[in-house]
């Protein structure tokens, strides 16, 4: 059983779409955070959320946290090829010490 | 800053025999995870090490997986025998302090992708 449930798990748009991606939990973290990963390569850190509530902006990718801490949003605006690749969310645990992954979204984006 | 290194980046063996990987972590950085990402899906968290100390092995098939971190630097995994459904990649990664909510951001290796046949 996964603690973060990503969805979709599959999406393919054209180029200039807008797209929403979505980590839900019946738990609790700390602070959620939301990795890139290209084919070959480990993930790379997009952003970390830490507070409630908290929408954090970087370029075209727009990431908010869930008031309750359980659940998270990646918005992409107007998506571009070079977004394609592995979303995954990753979630602290309340007591800090324990980090777990989401079941990823593969977003494909067609020229 | 060097990031974490990661060897081989690809290992072919034949089912029951042994592979090992090894994981230096960026310097400096307490925590260290070793993962398994099946394609197309999320990493899985085998074993997290604080220092040398084991935090949490749950998922770790200890029937034929091992780890250790001496001296609380680098790091190898084991699997002795492998199985076919052990293909994958795994993936090391390092943070600063996994103890505290602001040093949790986790650096990755480029992982090793083993095939199993």
């Amino acid at each position: 059983t996964q603690l973060l449930e990503q969805s979709p798990q599959f999406l393919s748009i054209q180029e200039g779409e807008n797209l929403t991606v979505y980590c839900n939990s019946s738990s609790v973290f700390s602070s959620l955070q939301w990795y890139r990963q290209e084919p070959g390569e480990g993930p790379v850190l997009l952003v970390t959320v830490v507070t409630g509530g908290e929408v954090k902006k970087l370029k075209r990718l727009t990431f908010q946290f869930g008031d309750a801490r359980k659940d998270s949003s990646l918005h992409i605006t107007a998506a571009q090829p070079g977004d394609t690749g592995l979303y995954l969310c990753a979630g602290l645990s309340q007591n800090f010490n324990k980090f777990y992954f989401g079941s990823g979204t593969k977003l494909n984006v067609k020229p | 800053e060097a990031g974490v290194a990661q060897s081989p980046r690809y290992k072919i063996i034949e089912k029951r025999q042994s592979v090992a990987f090894w994981c230096n972590p960026i310097s400096g950085h307490a925590t260290l995870y070793w993962y398994q990402q099946i394609l197309g899906q999320g990493p899985k968290l085998l074993i997290q090490f604080q220092n040398n100390g084991v935090v949490d092995d749950s998922q770790l098939p200890k029937d034929r997986f091992s780890a250790e971190r001496l001296k609380g630097v680098d790091s190898t995994l084991k699997i002795q025998p492998a199985k076919l459904e052990d293909s994958a990649v795994y993936l090391c990664a390092s943070s600063l302090d996994g103890s505290t909510k602001s040093n949790t951001e986790a650096f990755f290796g480029q992982g090793t992708r083993l095939t199993v046949v």
